[in-house]
């Protein structure tokens, strides 16, 4: 099955400096890759989301990249705010089936 | 948005007897639900897809006897913890899927299980 690892476990920055997260995927199939942002005692909610077929993402402050043939993608976010603390989670899934998700990493953006 | 809720948010139950947790989409259908598992600190652990109206499908080393799941509905799926341990003792956390339509999954708010 797809093994999902996700890098740092913790990050901490100040606000208004960028924060990167990276994930691995082994599965080559694996053709959607989103991101969810976890708050304290809460469902994941997707952050944003990349597919295979379309390239690298960017929303405002958010941006993804997928290098498909290294199996890896990063979720940027530029000009943190505390607001954007919380632990993020990368997944990857083939066709929407099944989503293996990353171990997680906690964003503290210091005020 | 789409909207998907948990019932209850929290429970404490004795070792041996069985809690249900009810996960229902409140304002769309959702031909697929899954199920995962949360320890703390850790990452999300799929245990079972649900398609209404047919048996879930449960991931390798997850007990079927053991988590009941039932998708009845597409509004409306739930997962029974039956004769609870106290290491069955976490965040369970439901998602719901409209196939045909986005394929995101939207996540439940999660219930917390404390078995003692």
């Amino acid at each position: 099955g797809e093994n999902v690892e996700q890098h740092p476990s913790t990050l901490s920055v100040q606000e208004g400096d960028s924060a990167v997260i990276k994930c691995t995927y082994s599965d080559s199939a694996s053709n959607y890759f989103p991101w969810y942002k976890q708050e304290l005692g809460k469902g994941p909610q997707l952050f944003i989301d990349i597919r295979s077929n379309v390239g690298d993402m960017k929303d405002l402050r958010i941006a993804v990249t997928l290098n498909k043939t290294a199996k890896h993608f990063s979720l940027h976010i530029t000009e943190t705010q505390p607001e954007d603390s919380a632990v993020y989670f990368c997944a990857a899934s083939y066709n929407f089936n099944k989503f293996y998700f990353g171990s997680g990493t906690k964003l503290n953006v210091k005020p | 948005g789409a909207v998907v809720s948990q019932h209850p948010s929290w429970v404490i139950c004795k070792s041996g007897t069985s809690v249900k947790i009810e996960c229902r989409s409140l304002d769309f259908q959702a031909t697929t639900m899954f199920w995962y598992r949360q320890f703390p600190k850790q990452s999300l652990m799929l245990m079972a897809t649900s398609n209404e109206g047919s048996k879930a499908t449960y991931e390798q080393g997850v007990e079927k006897d053991k988590f009941l799941i039932n998708h009845a509905s597409l509004t409306l799926s739930t997962l029974t913890v039956t004769s609870a341990h106290p290491e069955d003792s976490s965040f369970y956390i439901c998602s719901a899927r409209v196939s045909g339509l986005g394929y995101e999954q939207y996540f439940g708010p999660g219930t917390r299980l404390t078995v003692t």
